[in-house]
């Protein structure tokens, strides 16, 4: 079974460009996570989506941060205009719903953003 | 609010050798679940071992089990017999019964087995 597939894995942005990171979570999975990890801390959860409707996203930085999943599979998260404080480490994860509740995401390798 | 301590930012032992690393948390729930999720340098997460509030019995993996306290609030987690590739990040985590299935992260603590 394939894992969760995330790209690009390395980007290196001037402040206030712009980026997009892809996720393409494990077939089938309805609930969809992109976390923010920055050196030397635990994740942060960004956004939350059940299948195409977001669940949670009172932590994403609404002002440069937008995250779409459309058709319930794909998702994008984008960061325009960037800052510096924004280099860290992106995961997304992706759990199925109905056994959401085990509390085992699902983890791609994450893009790491700097930031310059 | 939930929160999750991990007191220990680095940590470093002997090949085959036994290493506790420690959790702490803070909660009003009583149904909750804990995690300790296991982070290799450039590879994904993954969850290590998971533990039911609810359950006294304190779980094991293998090599991997868990002390938990909780009436403390406290969760270890013990490897034994390390192995290189024990080497990794791993962060505590909680999860209350009901909240959209949302983990809430410690900082993690930095393991390095020695060989």
């Amino acid at each position: 079974e394939a894992g969760v597939a995330q790209s690009p894995r390395y980007k290196i942005i001037e402040k206030r460009q712009s980026v997009a990171f892809w996720c393409n979570p494990i077939s089938g999975h309805a609930t969809l996570y992109w976390y923010q990890q920055i050196l030397g801390q635990g994740p942060k959860l960004l956004i939350q989506f059940q299948n195409n409707g977001v669940v949670d996203d009172s932590q994403l930085p609404k002002d440069r941060f937008s995250a779409e999943r459309l058709k319930g599979v794909d998702s994008t998260l984008k960061i325009q205009p960037a800052k510096l404080e924004d280099s860290a480490v992106y995961l997304c994860a992706s759990s199925p719903w109905a056994s959401a509740n085990t509390g085992e995401l699902f983890f791609g390798e994450g893009s790491r953003l700097t930031v310059l | 609010a939930q929160t999750v301590t991990q007191s220990q930012p680095e940590m470093s032992v002997q090949e085959a050798e036994t290493v506790t690393l420690s959790c702490t948390y803070d909660t009003s729930e009583n149904n909750y679940y804990l995690f300790w999720y296991k982070q290799p340098p450039s590879r994904q997460m993954i969850l290590v071992i998971r533990q039911e509030a609810y359950k006294q019995q304190n779980a094991t993996e293998n090599r991997f089990s868990v002390n938990f306290q909780k009436a403390a609030k406290s969760f270890s987690l013990k490897i034994s017999d390390s192995q290189l590739g024990d080497t990794a990040m791993y962060f505590c985590a909680f999860m209350k019964h009901s909240s959209n299935y949302q983990l809430i992260w410690g900082a993690g603590t930095k393991l390095i087995i020695k060989p």
